[in-house]
């Protein structure tokens, strides 16, 4: 079966100081990885998405995901977090259908 | 490019009245529809998705039925709606093949009473 999760609800961060949020996979098969950002009362927006080839995944809004195939890890990063990126995100992984992890809220404190 | 459309934004309706929510996609062709709930803020519930006009499939079974009448047009329905019914209404669309990302809509927020 395929599933992701987050093992954290919430994160801290100071503003300026480097943000990871956390996610692990279990699928059968290549991997297909996902990042999503939800804003209050928002619909999801892409980030990320690991396919193959290089581990370390650019996306928008400065943010990038190390895939870890051993660890079976693809958590999210930003060197330099900003109070703006206070959010919930989402992993997820495709295969056929999205499967979604239960989400991260990320607090940027001012 | 591509956009996605919900309607209503938001919706007050009492408990055992129908609901229609529909989405509609531009610019592009037989996409892959889903709709899916959230409840309570959090964690994404897939409810039915779609690879083809009147092509269902359904993931939790419920009072909830979905249709698709043409090609970018997916529609969420009830007959009798349920206080469990509130929540957070997205519907996403995407390409067909699984490295593709979903493109979620802006979602409808309905409230039963």
């Amino acid at each position: 079966a395929q599933s992701v999760a987050q093992p954290e609800d919430q994160v801290n961060v100071a503003e300026g100081n480097p943000l990871t949020v956390k996610c692990t996979y279990s699928v059968s098969g290549n991997p297909y990885l996902f990042w999503y950002v939800q804003y209050p009362n928002r619909g999801l927006q892409f980030l990320l998405k690991y396919i193959t080839g290089d581990n370390l995944v650019k996306g928008s809004y400065g943010f990038e995901a190390e895939f870890n195939k051993s660890q079976t890890s693809f958590h999210l990063k930003k060197p330099s977090a900003l109070v703006s990126d206070s959010a919930l995100y989402f992993c997820a992984v495709s295969s056929l259908k999205f499967y979604f992890g239960t989400g991260t809220s990320l607090t940027v404190i001012p | 490019s591509q956009t996605i459309h919900q309607w209503p934004a938001t919706l007050v309706q009492p408990v055992g009245s129908p609901l229609s929510l529909e989405c509609t996609v531009e610019g592009t062709s037989n996409p892959n529809l889903y709709w899916y709930r959230q409840a309570a803020g959090r964690g994404l519930q897939l409810l039915f998705y779609s690879v083809g006009i009147g092509q269902i499939s359904s993931e939790v079974p419920q009072n909830l039925s979905a249709s698709r009448p043409q090609d970018r047009q997916f529609i969420l329905s009830s007959k009798k709606l349920l206080l469990s019914d509130s929540g957070f209404y997205l519907c996403a669309w995407s390409l067909l093949t699984d490295y593709n990302e979903q493109f979620f809509g802006p979602g409808t927020r309905l409230t039963v009473l």
